[in-house]
């Protein structure tokens, strides 16, 4: 039972670059999040996917784009990327949002620097 | 959701009690405290939340005040793994995300 898993785990990007940051998860969760985290500071929601076939934008979405690819899958891409989105991104999920419950389970994460 | 307050860092001698204190004067009546962790950078962990009764599993006990305005989370034997970024996060139903601040940096020193 692996849990949260992202892929790649570092990545190195040129300015204007795309990429695809990949998550999946196997506990059969509804909720999936993606969370930034810059240097010295707490985590930041990027965008949310309550249940399959739904996302929407988090704090910080300007620059990023996601797909709940199926139950399991929930993937961020970058279009063109910047150096303010050089950050430590990760994936989270949980069984349903919007309840008191609501226990999170994350990624280990994955390290994007942008040249 | 309500912001919460945490001293940025504290220090603890190993084998002892580590109490975490987390200020959340602003909180509304149906709004959770949650504790998660983070060790040394990877993904956050969560490990306890309540709503107004004191709470206890295998990581951690949480008191919270009668007023709710505060919480402290207790390690009752706080070890070198505990050494991490804790977070106090409150939030209420209907919430999606969890409101992450800079948390309070434990130490447990040998």
């Amino acid at each position: 039972n692996a849990g949260v898993t992202q892929t790649p785990k570092f990545q190195v990007l040129k300015t204007g670059q795309s990429m695809t940051l990949q998550c999946a998860q196997d506990m059969n969760h509804n909720s999936m999040y993606w969370y930034r985290q810059d240097p010295g500071m707490g985590l930041r929601l990027i965008y949310y996917s309550a249940s399959e076939g739904t996302t929407d934008k988090g704090e910080v979405p300007n620059g990023y784009n996601v797909s709940r690819l199926n139950k399991r899958e929930f993937s961020l891409r970058l279009e063109s990327a910047a150096p303010s989105q050089t950050s430590v991104y990760f994936c989270a999920s949980s069984e349903v949002g919007g309840l008191a419950k609501n226990i999170q389970y994350f990624g280990a994460g994955t390290r994007l620097s942008v040249l | 959701d309500a912001k919460t307050t945490q001293p940025p860092s504290m220090d603890c001698a190993e084998g002892r009690a580590a109490n975490l204190p987390c200020n959340h004067s602003t909180i509304s009546g149906n709004e959770y405290v949650y504790w998660y962790r983070q060790i040394h950078s990877q993904g956050p962990q969560y490990i306890i939340h309540g709503l107004k009764n004191n709470e206890t599993n295998e990581m951690a006990s949480l008191i919270i005040t009668e007023d709710r305005k505060s919480s402290t989370l207790i390690l009752p034997h706080a070890t070198l793994r505990d050494t991490a970024v804790y977070y106090c996060i409150v939030r209420g139903t209907g919430a999606n995300n969890l409101f992450f601040g800079t948390g309070t940096r434990l130490t447990v020193i040998p």
